[in-house]
């Protein structure tokens, strides 16, 4: 069992949409959950990080944690064209010897 | 420049070639690191480099050779490569390691070995 699952999509969805992404882990360690942008050709964008468990919001963009369910979200809402990317998720555990542990990502098109 | 710069963008080189990829950080952090991104596999640490300290080597081939000259610059030595190293490479950089959850990564340097 992968240690973080991702559905690889693709997510297709019209202009104006509320988009969920999503990402289980098995890892109870975690602690970071941090929500990455990829748009082709360049490299991962940080959207946001959440520590521990809850909900963090930046302008359109709302990131769950569920760490009772081993399970974080990112909500996107009034989605955009320009959203159009592959979005990955990365966690960790707390400590110096911690290294990201990332999903494969999902690919997602928002369609005018 | 702002931000994570890598050059050069793009690298086609052969079996027995030798070159250098290079990042450099404009952001005033401590740690950087070094990713192999290849199509449908999740991101893989290669090494992690903290105030110019190696901290990580993640089981990567020696043909790999990483380089930290101070806590700005990063260099990834390649020599005599396989055609499965093709791929995106990744330069990332942190405040220090304590914070690796929030990386800054450069666009990359897309290689092909062929």
């Amino acid at each position: 069992q992968k240690e973080v699952e991702q559905d690889p999509g693709p997510l297709s969805v019209p202009e104006g949409a509320i988009v969920s992404l999503n990402c289980t882990y098995s890892n109870s360690a975690f602690q970071y959950f941090m929500w990455y942008r990829q748009y082709s050709r360049k490299g991962p964008e940080l959207l946001m990080y959440t520590y521990s468990s809850g909900n963090k919001e930046d302008g359109r963009f709302t990131a769950q944690v569920d760490k009772s369910s081993k399970y974080i979200s990112l909500f996107i809402r009034d989605s955009q064209p320009s959203d159009s990317a592959t979005y990955l998720c990365a966690m960790s555990r707390t400590g110096t010897a911690s290294k990201l542990t990332f999903g494969t990502g999902t690919r997602l098109q928002v369609t005018l | 420049e702002t931000g994570v710069t890598q050059t050069p963008r793009h690298l086609v080189m052969g079996m027995t070639n030798k070159k250098s990829l290079k990042c450099e950080q404009h952001l005033g952090h401590n740690a950087m690191y070094w990713y192999k991104q290849s199509a449908k596999k999740p991101l893989e640490l290669m090494f992690v480099y903290n105030f110019k300290e190696q901290t990580e080597n993640n089981s990567v081939p020696s043909r790999f050779s990483p380089e930290c000259p101070n806590s700005s610059h990063l260099f990834l030595h390649l020599h005599t490569l396989q055609p499965e190293d093709s791929a995106l490479y990744l330069c990332a950089s942190s405040q220090d390691i304590d914070r690796n959850y929030e990386q800054y990564f450069g666009p990359g340097t897309r290689l092909t070995v062929t």
